[in-house]
């Protein structure tokens, strides 16, 4: 299976500030590469698929980018409905995995 | 709009059955591969199980493989996780989830339903 490695596990913020979420893959995954949000007590949202490609009605702040092995989130201007946990997640081979989660939250 | 609504969780004994259900509405059911993916408490999520437009191609993580059948009945646009032998190690909220657009033999996720919960205990 491929391993997909979030980092860091924890991160905390001020509202404005931008921060940077990394997801790391075992293999080469060729761009397949989603990223999800998951709010307290929600189910995971989809944000951004193929390592850039922003979901329909998701703020024009949250960006993907990254090829390879290599991935990240970018959030522009944090925003307190930002806090949430954020999933990467593999979909070039089967099983589909995910990384570990980032928890974000406000300083 | 887009709603999956699961149902059918709760509280069993190791060894039991368990039969999740996942009503779907809002999109052309039948147009779509779909999902069940679990998120033990206070963990990450896990793909469970995976099954194709017609339901003729499923697909398992291998922890589950034997022990959970994944269905579907497109005149109904309901989906289905029959779990047999359960574990404490399945002790999880379940999400039924819509599988994206995909060249790969993987697939991301583009809408989950608000989960429920399995609980394997004596």
């Amino acid at each position: 299976d491929i391993q997909m490695t979030q980092s860091p596990a924890s991160l905390s913020a001020s509202l404005g500030e931008t921060v940077t979420i990394e997801c790391l893959a075992s293999e080469d995954i060729y761009s397949n590469l989603a990223w999800y949000q998951q709010k307290p007590g929600k189910s995971p949202q989809l944000l951004i698929y193929y390592a850039n490609s922003l979901n329909d009605g998701v703020p024009s702040r949250f960006s993907g980018s990254g090829s390879g092995t290599q991935y990240s989130l970018k959030i522009n201007s944090l925003q307190s409905e930002d806090v949430s946990i954020y999933f990467c997640q593999q979909n070039y081979d089967s099983p589909p995995t995910f990384g570990g989660g980032t928890k974000l939250e406000l300083k | 709009e887009v709603q999956l609504v699961e149902s059918g969780g709760g509280l069993v004994q190791p060894g039991r059955s368990l039969k999740l259900s996942c009503a779907a509405s809002g999109f052309t059911f039948s147009n779509y591969d779909m999902a069940w993916v679990r998120q033990a408490p206070t963990k990450g999520l896990e793909w469970v199980a995976s099954i194709s437009t017609g339901g003729g191609n499923t697909y398992y993580r291998d922890s589950v493989k034997g022990r959970f059948t994944i269905s579907r009945d497109n005149a109904k646009s309901t989906l289905y996780l029959q779990m047999d032998s359960l574990r404490s190690e399945d002790t999880a909220t379940y999400y039924c989830a819509r599988q994206g657009s995909s060249l790969t033999g993987s697939s991301y996720f583009d809408y989950w339903g608000q989960g429920v919960m399995v609980t394997v205990s004596s």
